[in-house]
């Protein structure tokens, strides 16, 4: 199973761009990478996902390198209730039941005024 | 995106007693459905999958046992934890698929229920 690297924890200003880095050198070929994010207490909320091609939807993009070894989330303009843990994932299990994403430890992204 | 819903959202209960979790997919048949769960300042850890109408597959290390599930229609799985002590206390989370098993399929999580065992 791939796996992710992230940082513990970012900093960023309200209305800055926020980017999170993510190191997934053990990518398969068929694997997509997926964004989630986590807000105190509550389930994760999905953001993004892509294979190879940059992909850009109303909460953020994904930035993919062209080896696939790496990929970055961008928050365009940070609010504060971006406040999160940020998820990098690029594992799914395979069972008889179905496939289920596995979470690393995230990225804490702490936004400030 | 589609709507998961999870009840209850906190529970508080005695040691030895049984806690049962409803997890509902309001908007779409969830051939598919995960549980997880997540201890303070730690990451989700996959507990058990589950399709509708089979038992579950359970991750290794996890009693099955104690963390009964059933996933009796399209739209409800439940986990109830059996006997439950201060240890199990955790926050539950549940997440739902369409099933399709492709490497692009989205989950969608429910919000959550934190159980504290007395």
């Amino acid at each position: 199973d791939a796996k992710t690297t992230q940082p513990t924890s970012m900093d960023c200003a309200e209305g800055r761009a926020a980017n999170l880095p993510c190191n997934h050198s053990t990518i398969s070929g068929n694997e997509y990478v997926y964004w989630y994010r986590q807000i105190h207490s509550q389930g994760p909320q999905y953001i993004i996902h892509g294979l190879k091609n940059n992909e850009t939807n109303e909460m953020a993009s994904l930035i993919i390198t062209e080896d696939r070894k790496s990929s970055t989330l961008i928050l365009p303009h940070a609010t504060l209730r971006d406040t999160a843990v940020y998820y990098c994932i690029v594992t799914r299990v395979y069972n008889q039941a179905g496939t289920a994403l596995i979470f690393g430890k995230g990225t804490t992204l702490s936004v400030s005024s | 995106g589609a709507v998961v819903s999870q009840h209850p959202s906190r529970v508080i209960c005695k040691s030895g007693t049984s806690v049962k979790i409803e997890c509902r997919s309001l908007d779409f048949q969830a051939t598919t459905m995960f549980w997880y769960r997540q201890f303070p300042k730690q990451s989700l850890m996959l507990m058990a999958t589950s399709n509708e109408g089979s038992k579950a597959t359970y991750e290794q290390g996890v009693e099955k046992d104690k963390f009964l599930i059933n996933h009796a229609s399209l739209t409800l799985s439940t986990l109830t934890v059996t006997s439950a002590h201060p240890e199990d206390s955790s926050f539950y989370i549940c997440s739902a698929s369409g099933g399709t098993g492709a490497t692009n399929e989205k989950l969608f999580f429910g919000s959550g229920t934190q159980l504290s065992v007395l």
